[in-house]
């Protein structure tokens, strides 16, 4: 069975750093992209950007460019979602997807609140 | 930006069609559709604006004209209610993927 395990729900104070992971599989980690995507509490989603872990190549959306980072580790099939200084807009949920264009096996969620 | 827009609410009896619509500059993109139940993750019910993937009823069905695509359930069940996205790939400027602002189905 093709599957994403993410790590588990964060509570975090502003200014902290954060890395949440991704975990696939079923399939071959290195033979689909990995994306990342946002929902803040009632919102809707919102596409962050994706990683090529065959060559670790990242695009990210204009709106979180310098603002998170993706990286991967093939050898345990995880992707990753970093954050150097959070802030308390970082409260969301988070889930990954293999991305080949569609999204079509997705994640869990993990849930990061951000409060002082 | 990009920007594709959805109406931010559908509401449909059981056993009717709903109709949603996702529109932007998306002649020459690939448009995927996402439902989202309550607490859950999405889901990918349609892809490359008409495909199926396995496991989705043939009750639901995508198309495309011109600027705009469509997501169409047909004989609307109570388990159909949720939010559902509109995905494309921005190729034109390689920004990446863009959601639409959702739009809420209600069964009536």
């Amino acid at each position: 069975e093709v599957q994403l395990v993410q790590s588990g729900a964060e509570v975090k104070k502003p200014g902290e750093s954060l890395k949440i992971s991704c975990q696939g599989s079923g399939y071959r980690f290195t033979d689909y992209w990995i994306g990342w995507v946002r929902q803040k509490p009632g919102k809707g989603l919102e596409w962050m950007g994706v990683i090529d872990p065959d060559d670790s190549d990242t695009t990210y959306s204009p709106s979180f460019q310098g603002q998170v980072t993706i990286s991967a580790d093939t050898s345990i099939s995880t992707a990753y979602l970093h954050w150097s200084t959070l802030k308390a807009s970082d409260t969301a949920v988070y889930y990954c997807a293999r991305h080949d264009g569609a999204m079509d096996v997705w994640g869990q969620g993990t849930t990061v609140t951000v409060s002082s | 930006s990009y920007v594709l827009t959805q109406p931010p609410s559908v509401s449909v009896a059981p056993g009717q069609t709903a109709r949603i619509t996702c529109g932007g500059n998306i002649g020459r993109e690939s448009v995927h559709w996402y439902q989202q139940r309550p607490g859950q993750a999405p889901v990918l019910v349609v892809y490359d604006d008409s495909d199926r993937p396995s496991g989705i009823p043939e009750r639901f069905s995508g198309s495309k004209s011109g600027n705009t695509a469509t997501l169409t359930i047909i004989r609307v069940e109570a388990g159909d209610e949720a939010d559902y996205y509109c995905q494309v790939w921005d190729s034109s400027s390689d920004h990446g993927g863009v959601f639409g602002g959702g739009t809420k189905v209600t069964v009536l």
